[in-house]
């Protein structure tokens, strides 16, 4: 079982619409969780950190579930520069990076 | 400006030929770590590096080899490349030497990235 499991997509969604995706995760000792983006093979960037209570920024809506250990991601109004894949990291408390395969999404005119 | 420096950002070479791609922070960074982007597979750890003179296995370091003589660069060495290495390189530091703390250090910047080809 990978460490890190996204949903690939692709997720395609008009503009204003919602759209959200989830990532699991095996090690439950996990401490600290991410959400970055990508376009095209360039460089992730990070999009925002997930904290245990939830948070939010903007119009980008993130949760924890450790219990099911899941992170999820929201995306509200979406908007056509929304288009990119997502990639869910986690990082357990031994220094390793664990990077999910990244889901995909496009958002349409 | 604070940034991760790749270089080269493409390189097509030959089987066997030893090559270095070199990385190069200034943002005084601890952590530095190479991975590699295949599609489907997302990144994988291939070295990290927690201060100078201190590198460690990722998930992926088979046909790879790393450095940390200055905690600036940390340069990854293909020693005899092989095909099956084709793929994305990205580098990354971090500001802590240990992630995984579950604050705001925790996060990576990412290099340019270096899309290499072995023939």
């Amino acid at each position: 079982r990978k460490e890190v499991e996204q949903d690939p997509g692709p997720f395609n969604v008009p503009e204003g619409a919602t759209v959200a995706f989830n990532c699991t995760y095996s090690n439950s000792a996990s401490q600290s969780f991410f959400w970055y983006r990508q376009d095209c093979r360039k460089e992730p960037k990070l999009l925002m950190s997930v904290y245990s209570s939830g948070n939010e920024d903007g119009r980008f809506t993130a949760q924890l579930n450790r219990a099911s250990q899941y992170i999820s991601l929201l995306i509200r109004d979406s908007k056509l520069s929304d288009s990119a894949t997502y990639l869910c990291v986690v990082i357990p408390n031994d220094y390793k990076l664990s990077f999910g395969a990244g889901t995909t999404v496009t958002v349409r005119a | 400006e604070a940034q991760v420096t790749q270089n080269p950002r493409y390189l097509i070479t030959v089987t066997g030929k030893k090559l270095t791609v070199t990385c190069s922070q200034n943002m005084n960074h601890e952590y530095m770590s190479w991975y590699r982007q295949d599609p489907g597979l997302g990144l994988r750890q291939i070295y990290y590096s927690m201060n100078v003179e201190v590198t460690d296995k990722g998930d992926v370091p088979e046909g790879y080899k790393v450095s940390r003589k200055e905690k600036r660069n940390f340069p990854l060495i293909l020693e005899s490349p092989s095909p099956n290495q084709t793929s994305l390189y990205f580098c990354a530091s971090n500001p802590t030497i240990a992630p995984g703390q579950g604050d705001s250090t925790d996060t990576q910047y990412f290099g340019p990235g270096t899309r290499l080809t072995v023939l």
